[in-house]
C-alpha cells in the first residue's frame, strides 16, 4: 500500500463544475500537507498548504482531517486552465532527516 | 522569489553513457536538496536527499553507486547517472528546501532518454 493514495482519475468535468479530490495518508507521524499542481512534462507547482482548520484560496478549498488521515481539495467553477494533475503531498521527519511524499496524482480535464 | 535552476533540461544519449544533472539554487543557499524521479503517469518518487558537505541519504531501492550525488556547496547539487541504460530513461527533478511560505523550490526537471 502506498503511503499517500489518490484516485488517479481522470476526472472529466464541464467548465463551471465543482470537483473534489481526495487523498489518504498512512503515516500518522505526517506533519504538513500540501496540494501541488503539475502540468504535463513540467515541475510541480504549489497550489496550497492544507490546515486542519481548512483553508480557501479563491475557487480552491482544502481540508485536512487528521483523525481519518484524509485530505481533500475542492475546485469550484472549474476553468479550462484548471486541467492538470493534482498531487497530494505529505511532509514528515524520518531517521534524522525529513522528506516529502507525493501521491500519484489525480488527473483533471475540464471540458468546454 | 527563490529560484532553482536545473540543467540540462533534455538529454538523449546512448546506453552506457554517464549523465550529470546540475541543480543550482539562485540567490539563496540550500543546505538540503532533494532528487526525484518520475516515470510516465506515475508520481514523483524521492530518490535521495542531498546534504551539503555530507553524504546523501538514499531511499530504499535506489542504488547509490549508480546515482552519484554530490552537494559540494550551498548552491549546487549534482546527480550523475552512471552507465545509463534505457530503463533509466525518466524525468529527473530536483528541489531545494523551502524559503518563505514555499515548502520546496523545484527545478524545471531533466528529461533523460537513453537509447
Amino acid at each position: 500500500r502506498k503511503e499517500v493514495e489518490q484516485d488517479p482519475g481522470p476526472f472529466n468535468v464541464p467548465e463551471g463544475a465543482t470537483v473534489a479530490f481526495n487523498c489518504t495518508y498512512s503515516n500518522s507521524a505526517s506533519q504538513s500537507f500540501f496540494w501541488y499542481r503539475q502540468d504535463c512534462r513540467k515541475e510541480p507547482k504549489l497550489l496550497m498548504s492544507v490546515y486542519s482548520s481548512g483553508n480557501e484560496d479563491g475557487r480552491f478549498t482544502a481540508q485536512l482531517n487528521r483523525a481519518s488521515q484524509y485530505i481533500s481539495l475542492l475546485i469550484r467553477d472549474s476553468k479550462l486552465s484548471d486541467s492538470a494533475t493534482y498531487l497530494c503531498v505529505v511532509f514528515r521527519r524520518a531517521s534524522g532527516t525529513y522528506k516529502y511524499i507525493f501521491g500519484t496524482g489525480t488527473r483533471l480535464k475540464v471540458l468546454a | 522569489g527563490a529560484v532553482v535552476s536545473q540543467h540540462p533540461s533534455r538529454v538523449i544519449c546512448k546506453s552506457g553513457t554517464s549523465v550529470k544533472i546540475e541543480c543550482r539554487s539562485l540567490d539563496f543557499q540550500a543546505t538540503t536538496m532533494f532528487w526525484y524521479r518520475q516515470f510516465p503517469k506515475q508520481s514523483l518518487m524521492l530518490m535521495a536527499t542531498s546534504n551539503e558537505g555530507s553524504k546523501a541519504t538514499y531511499e530504499q531501492g535506489v542504488e547509490k553507486d549508480k546515482f552519484l550525488i554530490n552537494h559540494a556547496s550551498l548552491t549546487l547539487s549534482t546527480l550523475t547517472v552512471t552507465s545509463a541504460h534505457p530503463e533509466d530513461s525518466s524525468f529527473y527533478i530536483c528541489s531545494a528546501e523551502g524559503t518563505g511560505d514555499q515548502p520546496q523550490h523545484f527545478g524545471d526537471g531533466t528529461r533523460l532518454s537513453i537509447l
